[in-house]
């Protein structure tokens, strides 16, 4: 059973637009949540991260929101480079282990 | 630093080989992990050590063997290869379980035959 889920395998956002990447999980013990990168050919590296003590944790151009009432979360890109066309990977913390979504591609369009 | 180093990069083995997937890393992590990544299933943890003589089971860990005896070394074990464990495999380290981002490498394909 999927206690991290990604529902949008692909997203395509216009160059300079705002891209919304969303993540919903299961297990209410999560403690801290985080976004990855993935370039083909390449492991994944770290984006940004927030604990679930707070609501909302902005890195430049990267904002990640949390809602734990809802079990939700989003990571909004603003704006949007070609260089951020990748795999974004949501994780999240849990008695120790760090669990994967699937990922979301996310495609920039010139 | 090297950071996270992975051996080998490619691997191809027949149907009930053995063999192991080195990882290493220079940067003194207490919390190493392994993780296959599959079209379509994001990544899967396997194994995980929070320190030096410790492990334990991830998501995925039927197949797979691991053991830390050193803060530096995590190796992971195939005993008996599977065509279903065709995938590439990625290893991870941090400072203590995702609390400091994880540090990952750059992977091991690996095909089953």
């Amino acid at each position: 059973d999927q206690q991290v889920k990604q529902n949008s395998p692909s997203l395509s956002v216009q160059e300079g637009r705002i891209s919304i990447l969303n993540c919903d999980y299961t297990n209410s013990m999560f403690d801290y949540f985080l976004w990855y990168k993935k370039y083909p050919a390449e492991g994944p590296t770290f984006l940004i991260s927030i604990s679930s003590i707070k609501d909302k944790n902005e890195d430049g151009r990267f904002t990640v929101f949390l809602n734990k009432s809802a079990k939700h979360l989003s990571l909004h890109i603003v704006p949007s480079q070609p260089g951020d066309s990748a795999v974004y990977f949501c994780a999240a913390r849990g008695d120790d282990k760090i669990i994967f979504g699937k990922g979301t591609r996310l495609h920039i369009l010139p | 630093n090297a950071g996270v180093t992975q051996t080998p990069k490619f691997q191809v083995l027949k149907t009930g080989q053995s063999m192991t997937l080195q990882c290493a890393q220079d940067m003194n992590h207490e919390y190493m992990s392994w993780y296959r990544q599959d079209p379509g299933m994001g990544l899967r943890l396997i194994h995980y050590s929070v320190g030096a003589g410790i492990t334990d089971q991830g998501e995925v860990p039927n197949g797979y063997n691991v053991s830390r005896s050193t803060t530096e070394d995590f190796p992971l074990r195939l005993l008996s290869a599977a065509p279903s464990q065709t995938s590439v495999y990625f290893c991870a380290s941090s400072y203590a379980s995702g609390l400091e981002t994880q540090y990952f490498g750059p992977g091991t394909r690996l095909l089953v035959l």
